[in-house]
């Protein structure tokens, strides 16, 4: 059965930064592209950062680029969102997303909340 | 960036009825559209890729159309259990968008 587990959220200033981890099991990790989506408070979904099976390459909206790094550890089934200088608007559930090629994410985290105020 | 128009914003079917929900995307994404189930409180499930497959273990009632810019997730025979959120995704092109999503309600 696949499992993707989320960690590492929570009430952070804005300014400030949060690394998020994301343990896989059920599968080979190392087949597959990676991606992190949010989803705020009562909206919509949103894309933040994919990786691809090798962690050779990795891409972001604009939204995130330059604040974001999506980084894996293939030996340890890990997934990792390294997040800087956070805003307000990245207040969200962040969920860990395994890719259906690289055009889809087929399994989804429970999700991890992250709050950034002060 | 390309721009997903997703409609109806809500929806409100009776049991046994058919439902379509549309997607529009703002330029080719070729095929590269899924469909997405969200229950209150819950991660998103995966219902159809590649703008017509099914996902494993998804019901045969949920369907998917479509091509160029024009998409449509058909639901045929409400049940109760297909209450919630539905979104589309276009896998075309970086970055990734989302539809705004259709909420879905048994009457």
């Amino acid at each position: 059965e696949v499992q993707l587990v989320e960690t590492g959220g929570g009430l952070v200033q804005p300014g400030r930064s949060l690394k998020l981890s994301c343990v896989a099991s059920g599968f080979t990790f190392n087949n597959y592209w990676m991606s992190w989506t949010r989803q705020a408070p009562g909206k919509g979904l949103e894309w933040v950062a994919s990786i691809t099976n090798s962690g050779g390459s990795t891409y972001y909206p604009d939204s995130v680029k330059g604040r974001f790094t999506i980084s894996r550890d293939n030996a340890q089934n890990t997934l990792y969102l390294q997040m800087n200088s956070l805003r307000s608007e990245d207040t969200a559930t962040y969920y860990c997303t395994r890719g259906r090629g690289r055009y889809y994410f087929d399994y989804w985290g429970q999700g991890v909340m992250v709050t950034v105020s002060s | 960036d390309i721009q997903m128009t997703q409609s109806p914003a809500s929806l409100s079917a009776s049991l046994g009825e058919t439902i379509s929900i549309e997607c529009r995307a703002s330029e080719d994404i070729y095929s590269n559209l899924a469909w997405y189930q969200q229950k209150s409180g819950k991660s998103p499930q995966l219902l159809i890729y590649a703008a017509n497959r099914l996902q494993d273990g998804v019901p045969s009632r949920f369907s998917g159309s479509g091509s160029g810019t024009q998409y449509s997730l058909k639901i045929s025979g409400m049940q109760p259990e297909d209450e919630g959120d539905y979104f589309c995704l276009q896998g075309s092109k970086f970055p990734y968008t989302f539809g705004a999503g259709t909420k879905l309600e048994l009457k």
